[in-house]
């Protein structure tokens, strides 16, 4: 149980398009969601957390404009990364937690803007 | 603030060996405390958790205690394999944060055969 999946697994885009990124639950109802940011060989960042029908909630330093997060239901959140730029290039992960405070993870998202 | 430090890698063993992972933590409330693993190209993974003083979290052979006292949470394995070669993330989580985490910076752990 406990599944999380991403798509696409991995996109290659052009500089100044959007892309979006989706992140389900398959087999609970995820109340609150994560997005979170790896750089190569690095730890990962929190980007934002979001509870379903409700706005995200971002970190400090963390472009709302440019990292639109909606979480339109308890199975699903998307990430769309408006107007991509070459360092936005990264692995975007989610999370996903039900009524317990574990974190059930996505496989990742590799972005990559050219 | 909070934070989690982990010993930095990689760490190199041989297959059988003993494997310890440091982590310590700074907390302003009562966290809990978790390690994660990241296999080659996937996503993480929970391994274990602890959620108050004293817990001993185990799965697969990895054992971690929390220790408030020294504001730990180590990692051990017995006898490593090959397959438990992977980037391992300490964690923690505070109660009344919806559950956010903070990361240390991942140890990567590579076993020879």
């Amino acid at each position: 149980g406990a599944v999380v999946s991403q798509h696409p697994s991995w996109v290659i885009c052009k500089s100044g398009t959007s892309v979006k990124i989706e992140c389900r639950s398959l087999d609970f109802q995820a109340t609150t969601m994560f997005w979170y940011r790896q750089f190569p060989k690095q730890s990962l960042m929190l980007m934002a957390t979001s509870n379903e029908g409700s706005k995200a909630t971002y970190e400090q330093g963390v472009e709302k404009d440019k990292f639109l997060i909606n979480h339109a239901s308890l199975t699903l959140s998307t990430l769309t990364v408006t107007s991509a730029h070459p360092e936005d290039s990264s692995f975007y992960i989610c999370s996903a937690s039900g009524s317990g405070e574990t974190q059930y993870f996505g496989p990742g998202t590799r972005l990559l803007v050219l | 603030g909070n934070s989690v430090t982990q010993m930095e890698g990689p760490v190199t063993l041989s297959e059988e060996a003993f494997l310890t992972i440091n982590c310590t933590y700074t907390a302003t409330g009562y966290p809990s405390l978790f390690w994660y693993v990241q296999y080659p190209g996937e996503g993480l993974q929970l391994l274990l958790k602890a959620t108050k003083a004293d817990d001993k979290g185990s799965n697969k052979g990895f054992e971690a205690t929390y220790r408030k006292e020294t504001t730990s949470f180590h990692l051990e394995k017995g006898s490593v394999q090959v397959s438990d070669s992977a980037v391992y993330f300490c964690a923690l989580s505070i109660t009344d944060s919806w559950g956010k985490l903070q990361f240390g910076a991942g140890t990567q752990v590579v076993v020879t055969p």
